[in-house]
């Protein structure tokens, strides 16, 4: 089964330091695609950047970055710069192949908590 | 302005008493979904739909049930609720192509059934 790990529940930062969130995922497939969306207090899911497995280049939206390692399946973001704004949930998400090969779904991690100290 | 549509964003019914979860996106996608989430259990799938009249189950639908009779519109039916549906609700929509995957949410709809 195809499946998404967070395996950090929670996570602290400093406001203005940087913090790394982890994500692993298993799959057989060799193009896929990846997200990382933020779930905030107001319980909006926003999507915060985009992977495309066949880029090699790491994907950046301004402080937000991933750390993109295909062999190891492994896609963790990166959030430089930390501000109170970034406090919230974040969910790693695969996009999976469902079966009869002509459809696909979002499949997502547990979550990890992130707080901003100030 | 493109969205996804959700109501009623708070819900406190009891057990057994039928209830409609509406959902309508306003970006002309064929693709429609309905996650709940829970805490410790991330976002998992109810059902989706690929287009008009095209329904199927995703990895929990057991108590739920949906129609897509418009493209806009695919509501989340708890014929019977029970306690243990009481969660956090999200419809999202995508485009078919190109087919990145990429989901739009709705603001969510928090039920909780006694």
């Amino acid at each position: 089964a195809q499946t998404v790990t967070q395996s950090q529940p929670e996570m602290s930062v400093q406001e203005a330091e940087t913090v790394t969130l982890s994500c692993t995922y298993d799959t057989s497939e060799s193009d896929y695609y990846l997200f990382w969306y933020k779930q905030p207090p107001s319980r909006q899911m926003i999507l915060v950047i985009r992977q495309e497995a066949y880029k090699q280049q790491n994907a950046t939206e301004n402080r937000f970055s991933v750390n993109f390692q295909k062999a190891a399946k492994s896609f963790s973001l990166k959030i430089s710069d930390s501000q109170l704004g970034d406090a919230a949930m974040y969910f790693c998400a695969y996009r999976i192949l469902l079966s009869g090969g002509s459809n696909y779904k979002l499949t997502f991690g547990k979550g990890t908590l992130l707080t901003v100290n100030p | 302005e493109a969205q996804v549509t959700q109501n009623p964003r708070y819900l406190i019914t009891v057990t057994g008493k039928k209830l409609t979860v509406t959902c309508s996106q306003n970006m002309n996608h064929e693709y429609m979904s309905w996650y709940r989430q829970d805490p410790g259990l991330g976002l998992r799938q109810i059902y989706y739909s690929m287009n008009v009249e095209v329904t199927d189950k995703g990895d929990v639908p057991e108590g739920y049930k949906v129609s897509r009779k418009e493209k806009r519109n695919f509501p989340l039916i708890l014929e019977s609720p029970s306690p243990n549906q009481t969660s956090l609700y999200f419809c999202a929509s995508r485009r078919t192509l190109p087919n990145t995957g990429e989901l739009f949410f709705g603001e969510g709809s928090r039920l909780t059934v006694l």
